[in-house]
């Protein structure tokens, strides 16, 4: 089974500045990565798949990056409704798909 | 627009089993594959399974084997996570989730598991 992790567990972080959440892979899972955001009390939303390209819907200041075993989700320009928690989600090699932990984006 | 529309809240005991349905519309629904999603309280996600409405052929996450079944009725666009010998440590959120193949790309709105004797 993969293992993800994430770093940090939690980012404080002002409106208007730059996020940077890192993900990890126990092994290459090649570019097959996703990302999800939740909300306190909702379910995820799939942000970023393919490791870099936005989902249906998702703004422009939402980018991803990365292969193999390292990877980066940045958000350029924090706003009040990106302070959430989010995941990263390998679907390389499954049974099982397996998620990282999380990273909480909170206001500073 | 594509909705997952999950069943309510459940309370179980301990050993007991539970059957959570997913609706699904919007979409062609043996297009999309439905996987099932769990969190527990403050916890992070968990994947369980997934299956193909299709052909119904399922794969579950190792850890679930045994105690998973997932089914669907194509007749009714919905799918069914059944759960059973359930334990305190399966209380949580249980989410199905659609997608093209391999990515969660829409969410049900969760379904509380409460299992307390």
């Amino acid at each position: 089974e993969i293992v993800m992790t994430q770093s940090p567990a939690t980012l404080s972080v002002s409106p208007g500045e730059r996020a940077t959440l890192s993900c990890r892979a126990s092994q290459s899972v090649s570019s097959n990565l996703a990302w999800y955001q939740q909300k306190p009390g909702q379910a995820p939303r799939l942000l970023i798949y393919g490791a870099s390209t936005r989902a249906t819907g998702i703004p422009a200041r939402f980018s991803g990056s990365g292969s193999g075993t390292e990877f980066t989700l940045t958000i350029s320009s924090l706003q009040s409704e990106d302070f959430a928690v989010y995941y990263c989600q390998q679907y390389n090699n499954w049974p099982p798909e397996t998620f990282g932990p999380g990273t909480k984006v909170d206001i500073k | 627009q594509v909705q997952l529309v999950q069943s309510g809240a459940e309370v179980k005991k301990p050993g007991a089993s539970v059957k959570v349905s997913c609706k699904a519309s919007g979409y062609t629904f043996t297009s999309y594959y439905m996987h099932w999603v769990r969190q527990a309280p403050g916890q992070g996600l968990e994947w369980m399974g997934i299956i193909n409405p299709s052909g119904g052929s399922t794969s579950y996450a190792q850890k679930f084997q045994g105690r998973v079944t997932m089914t669907r009725d194509t007749s009714t666009s919905t799918v069914y996570m059944e759960l059973s010998s359930l334990r305190s440590e399966d209380t949580a959120v249980y989410y199905c989730a659609s997608g093209m193949v391999a990515t969660c790309d829409y969410w049900g709105q969760g379904t509380l598991v409460t299992v307390s004797s």
